[in-house]
């Protein structure tokens, strides 16, 4: 039971480029989260999903996009990165009924140059 | 959604008893307290959730007066590896709900 993963655990880009960020849970649950923390921060919402198939938008959702692609997976794209996307990125899932915790992935260091 | 208000930082020294107060004024009928604990360069994990009086877990105590409007988190004889930012949200626990993180408070724990 690997619980949260992602993939890539550091990536580097350019002004312009685009990317995905990967997460898969393997605890099936039904919300996944998509989080960003600056330095000397809390963590700000990105995007959610609260079920397959059903994506909302968070606190900053310009400049992404998600794709629920199935239950375990929850994947963000960048589109055009922008030195102000640089940030850490968490991952996270919980199960669709009244629990409340949040398991989180270890995170994605991006750097946009 | 209640916003929460904490100290941005606290010190203490191993074997103490820490206690992290989280203000909540506008907290509603239905919000729970839930309190996050994060090392650096790790995501946040899960410590303590509670809805009223006391909660008590093997890591934590949560401590909710009745007016609800405050919470404090009791960590019992803390150790080095208690150094962390502790986050207190407040929510409705509702399936598919997003968290909202402010800033944490940074406890730093010395020998």
């Amino acid at each position: 039971n690997a619980g949260v993963t992602q993939t890539p655990k550091f990536q580097v880009l350019k002004t312009g480029q685009s990317m995905t960020l990967q997460c898969a849970q393997d605890m099936n649950h039904n919300s996944m989260y998509w989080y960003r923390q600056d330095p000397g921060m809390g963590l700000r919402l990105i995007y959610y999903s609260a079920s397959e198939g059903t994506t909302d938008k968070g606190e900053v959702p310009n400049g992404y996009n998600v794709s629920r692609l199935n239950k375990r997976e929850f994947s963000l794209r960048l589109e055009s990165a922008a030195p102000s996307q640089t940030s850490v990125y968490f991952c996270a899932s919980n199960s669709g009924g009244a629990s409340y915790e949040q398991y989180f992935g270890p995170g994605t260091r991006l750097t946009v140059t | 959604l209640a916003k929460t208000t904490q100290p941005i930082s606290m010190d203490s020294y191993e074997g103490q008893e820490v206690n992290i107060t989280c203000s909540h004024n506008n907290i509603a009928t239905n919000d729970y307290i839930t309190w996050y604990q994060q090392f650096p360069s790790q995501g946040p994990r899960f410590i303590i959730q509670g809805y009223k009086t006391k909660v008590t877990n093997e890591v934590a105590s949560l401590f909710i007066p009745a007016d609800r409007k405050s919470s404090t988190l009791s960590l019992p004889r803390v150790s080095l590896s208690d150094t962390a930012v502790y986050y207190c949200l407040v929510d409705n626990n509702q399936a598919g709900t997003a968290l909202i993180f402010g800033k944490g408070t940074t406890l730093s724990v010395s020998s």
